[in-house]
């Protein structure tokens, strides 16, 4: 069965960055791409971008291009997402999510908690 | 960027109604819209997809319709279990930019 199992939460210091990794199983990494998308405690959904490890190529919203570093580990069918120059506005659950194809997101990862705080 | 607007916010009904939860899109979407049903301290699930086909394994309580800029889910014969925040989502134009949600309570 398809699984999304992602690293554990996170406390970091505003201006550091930090690293969740994405661990799939189930399917075949490289034949789907991987999108990522975050939620801040209480709101709404937001997309940030997708990894096509396939075309070897990422794309990221533009609001997190300067900052957001998408890469994978084929060999491990894991997905990272590197965060840089946080702020308290990145205090957010960040989930991975399996495209199905049609950039529809039919898997997902629990979510990672990353609280940004002096 | 494509903005998704859901109504209403929140909406309160009781087991065995029926309830309407509507989408529309800033832009035409032709039909790629999704709907996902996420509750308290878990990941959201896919629902529906390309606006009207349902994932597999959710209940047939669940239908969704709509074309371009305006598109429905309605939950018949609801459930405790429904209790939770929807989202519709756009699958049309990166970024795939999500509604605000819409909480469901049930009496």
């Amino acid at each position: 069965q398809v699984q999304l199992v992602q690293s554990g939460p996170e406390v970091k210091k505003p201006g550091a960055s930090v690293k969740i990794s994405c661990k799939t199983s189930g399917y075949t990494f490289s034949g789907y791409y991987l999108h990522w998308v975050r939620q801040v405690p209480g709101q709404g959904l937001e997309y940030m971008g997708w990894a096509n490890p396939h075309r070897d190529a990422t794309k990221s919203a533009q609001q997190f291009q300067d900052r957001v570093t998408m890469t994978w580990d084929t060999s491990m069918s894991t997905a990272y997402m590197e965060v840089s120059r946080l702020t308290s506005d990145d205090t957010a659950v960040y989930f991975c999510a399996k495209d199905s194809s049609w950039f529809f997101f039919d898997f997902w990862g629990q979510g990672t908690m990353v609280t940004v705080s002096s | 960027d494509i903005q998704m607007t859901q109504s209403p916010s929140s909406v309160s009904a009781s087991v065995g109604a029926t309830v309407t939860i509507t989408c529309r899109a800033s832009q035409g979407i032709d039909r790629w819209l999704g709907w996902y049903q996420q509750k308290p301290g878990k990941a959201p699930k896919l629902l529906i997809y390309a606006a009207s086909t349902l994932q597999v394994g959710v209940p047939s309580r669940f239908s969704g319709s709509g074309s371009e800029t305006k598109f429905t889910l309605n939950i018949s014969g609801l459930q405790p279990e429904d209790s939770a925040t929807y989202y519709c989502q756009q699958a049309n134009t990166f970024p795939y930019t999500f509604g605000q949600g819409t909480k469901l309570e049930i009496k």
